[in-house]
């Protein structure tokens, strides 16, 4: 069946690296979006997108759409430990109705 | 900005109840769901709901149902609750197809 794959599933970083997670759909994408969950919480979305080869950016985190609309991946820049938790990828089924969501990357944050 | 309720955070069950997760959203949304997280499994759909009384069976509904009476409220049941659905369930909320879901604050649910 259709699946979104994440990658790394967990990430360890000193605070002021940098960190990449990536996203690959088995199927083309109308959209993809990004998700952020905090230890304890619940997933907030970040943001979509929609056309093939977008970047979009949010201060520190870039966010990009691959040319074939079937990966994505979400950088941060010189993290911080607010940046900690899960990042989860996601996209609409084949149909449209259901949403998919990779299993996300753990980031760790060491101070 | 757009508000979705769940009725308790924490909830502790015996095997055997049959137990209700409540959540209530506020923004008129067409489409609901009930996910569950576990640790490793990452979030796995349940049910979800298109429209009042339209429900569709998600990956995993095998011991549950839903309802959905009233645009606002979707219900999720553990018709007799068994130890394996200890987990954390997350209802999430959207105004239509392609766009992006709005998470409760979850409850995390023990069976005891």
């Amino acid at each position: 069946g259709q699946q979104v794959m994440q990658i790394p599933q967990y990430q360890h970083v000193q605070e002021g690296e940098d960190f990449t997670t990536y996203c690959n759909s088995s199927t083309t994408l109308s959209n993809i979006q990004w998700y952020k969950q905090r230890p304890g919480g619940h997933p907030v979305f970040l943001i979509q997108l929609v056309k093939s080869g977008e970047v979009k950016k949010q201060k520190r985190l870039t966010f990009q759409f691959g040319e074939a609309k079937k990966n994505s991946s979400l950088h941060i820049t010189a993290t911080q430990t607010t940046d900690v938790g899960t990042y989860f990828c996601a996209g609409p089924s084949t149909g449209g109705f259901k949403t998919i969501f990779g299993a996300g990357t753990r980031l760790f944050v060491k101070a | 900005d757009v508000k979705v309720t769940q009725s308790s955070r924490y909830l502790v069950k015996r095997t055997g109840e049959k137990v209700f997760l409540e959540c209530v959203q506020d923004m008129d949304h067409e489409n609901m769901f009930w996910y569950r997280q576990d640790p490793g499994l990452g979030l796995r759909l349940i049910y979800f709901s298109y429209d009042v009384k339209m429900k569709e069976k998600g990956d995993i509904p095998e011991g549950y149902s839903v309802s959905r009476e009233k645009k606002e409220r979707f219900s999720l049941i553990l018709e007799s609750a068994s130890t394996n659905q200890t987990s954390m369930y997350l209802c999430a909320a959207r105004t239509g197809q392609f766009q992006p879901q709005h998470f409760g604050d979850g409850t995390r649910l023990s069976i005891l």
